[in-house]
């Protein structure tokens, strides 16, 4: 049973310290797409890479947030410094030729 | 720019009955439309999709949603709810290949479902 996987499934940290998210696609797939999940604003799109190139990361702050595809088995998402506001729960997703995107479990943060 | 509206943020049904979750949509174009269900403290899990063909589309869990071009929508239905249905739901859109959206994928706001015994 193929899926995404994520880790770490929770973060705890404090202000400031530089928090790395990491996933794995499911194998194939070519599509990886960076999701944040808050109650105030919903699910919002960060970034999302097409074969291991980053495509669109308008949704990303860029002066704290960057993502990587360093292979094709593993994408990561790096927060430096964290701020409380950064407190949500981040989902990777993946999909094949852009239909249909898979959700990974999420990795649920908390800056302190 | 493709967007989808889901004008409920809550819907209560009784287990046994009927439901509907309601979605619209604004595209470019032919929409590829999308059903997302997600569970506390999991990721979104896929229902079910329409990129083209029958306008009547079947899903997982017995869920299935209607596209309606006229109207602009793609509303999730189900004939007979269970307690187990409750969850929140999404319905998401993505401009067809060739016109620019790329692969992303809009959400909509989201909708709670709570059926009730």
């Amino acid at each position: 049973d193929a899926r995404v996987t994520q880790t770490p499934r929770h973060k705890v940290t404090e202000m400031g310290q530089e928090v790395t998210m990491r996933c794995q696609p499911i194998l194939g797939h070519n599509t990886v797409f960076w999701y944040r999940q808050t109650m105030m604003q919903g699910l919002e799109l960060l970034a999302y890479f097409r074969n291991r190139a980053p495509l669109d990361d308008s949704g990303m702050p860029k002066d704290r947030f960057s993502a990587e595809m360093p292979d094709a088995t593993l994408a990561t998402l790096k927060i430096q410094p964290s701020e409380p506001r950064d407190s949500a729960v981040y989902f990777c997703a993946s999909g094949l030729r852009g239909e249909t995107q898979y959700f990974g479990p999420g990795t649920r943060l908390l800056v302190l | 720019a493709q967007s989808v509206a889901q004008p409920e943020d809550q819907v209560n049904v009784a287990e046994g009955n009927p439901l509907t979750v309601k979605c619209t949509y604004s595209v470019s174009g032919n929409p590829y439309l999308f059903w997302y269900v997600q569970y506390p403290n999991r990721g979104l899990q896929f229902l079910l999709k329409y990129i083209t063909g029958d306008n009547l589309v079947k899903g997982s869990y017995g869920f299935e949603a209607e596209f309606n071009k006229s109207q602009t929508s793609f509303h999730l239905k189900k004939p007979s709810a269970l307690v187990s249905d409750s969850a929140l739901y999404f319905c998401a859109v993505r401009d067809p290949p060739g016109t620019g959206g790329g692969n992303k994928l809009t959400f909509g706001t989201g909708t709670q479902l709570k059926v009730e015994l």
